[in-house]
């Protein structure tokens, strides 16, 4: 049959302003998590990680913070910048070693 | 900084023809895996590979597949006899340890379109 692309929703931010990502994860048994940045005809490119006995984890501009009792996952993103222009995934590890990622989130940055 | 490579950047192949996707993964990794993305559609796994044995495959990777380390630096997936329905990005990553908190490192990806 005829596959049906994903409708990803978009976040559009003026460059300079924050961006809150947001992602909702299934396995309630996942132990870590994972934000990736994609960009056009690239492979997902790592931005940050959380394990799940943790509630908030900062990196370099990025913030990641995971809400274990409604499974949420967020990406924060200060002062954004043309640069991270992309699409966002979240991926969750539960047991061995599939990532299981979600749909994604195109972010746009207008200058 | 290492990277996972992968070639080629874009394979054409016709129904019904065998491919082989090669990868080479980051040096001192041990994991290796591959993934695909239909266009539009989410990264899903397909399987990852560790001492030279499969430790984990989806459904997707029927007997169409194969995975092989055929030397030191390299890693490929083959596919038999490919469909229409195959053609996808094809992600390879690469990982120091398996399981939880080893971040898997992704390499830029090969676009397979199937005639």
């Amino acid at each position: 049959g005829e596959s049906v692309g994903l409708h990803l929703p978009t976040l559009s931010v003026q460059e300079g302003d924050n961006s809150i990502i947001n992602c909702a994860y299934s396995n309630s048994a996942s132990d870590y998590f994972i934000w990736y940045k994609q960009e056009s005809g690239k492979g997902p490119q790592f931005i940050i990680d959380i394990r799940s006995n943790m509630d908030k984890r900062q990196g370099q501009r990025v913030t990641v913070l995971l809400n274990k009792t409604v499974k949420h996952l967020s990406l924060q993103i200060a002062a954004t910048q043309p640069g991270d222009s992309a699409v966002y995934f979240c991926a969750e590890q539960a047991y061995g070693n599939k990532l299981v990622f979600g749909a994604g989130t195109i972010l746009r940055v207008k200058s | 900084e290492p990277e996972v490579t992968q070639t080629p950047s874009h394979q054409v192949t016709q129904m019904g023809q065998e491919v082989i996707l090669r990868c080479v993964p980051i040096s001192n990794h041990l994991y290796f895996y591959w993934y695909r993305q239909i266009l539009g559609q989410k990264v899903e796994f397909l399987v990852s590979f560790y001492n030279n044995e499969i430790s984990e495959k989806s459904e997707i990777f029927d007997d169409q597949f194969s995975v092989e380390r055929p030397d030191g630096s390299n890693f490929t997936l083959k596919i038999r006899s490919t469909k229409l329905e195959d053609s996808a990005m094809y992600f390879c990553a690469s990982s120091l340890a398996g399981g939880s908190s080893h971040t898997q490192y992704f390499g830029p990806g090969t676009r397979l379109t199937v005639l």
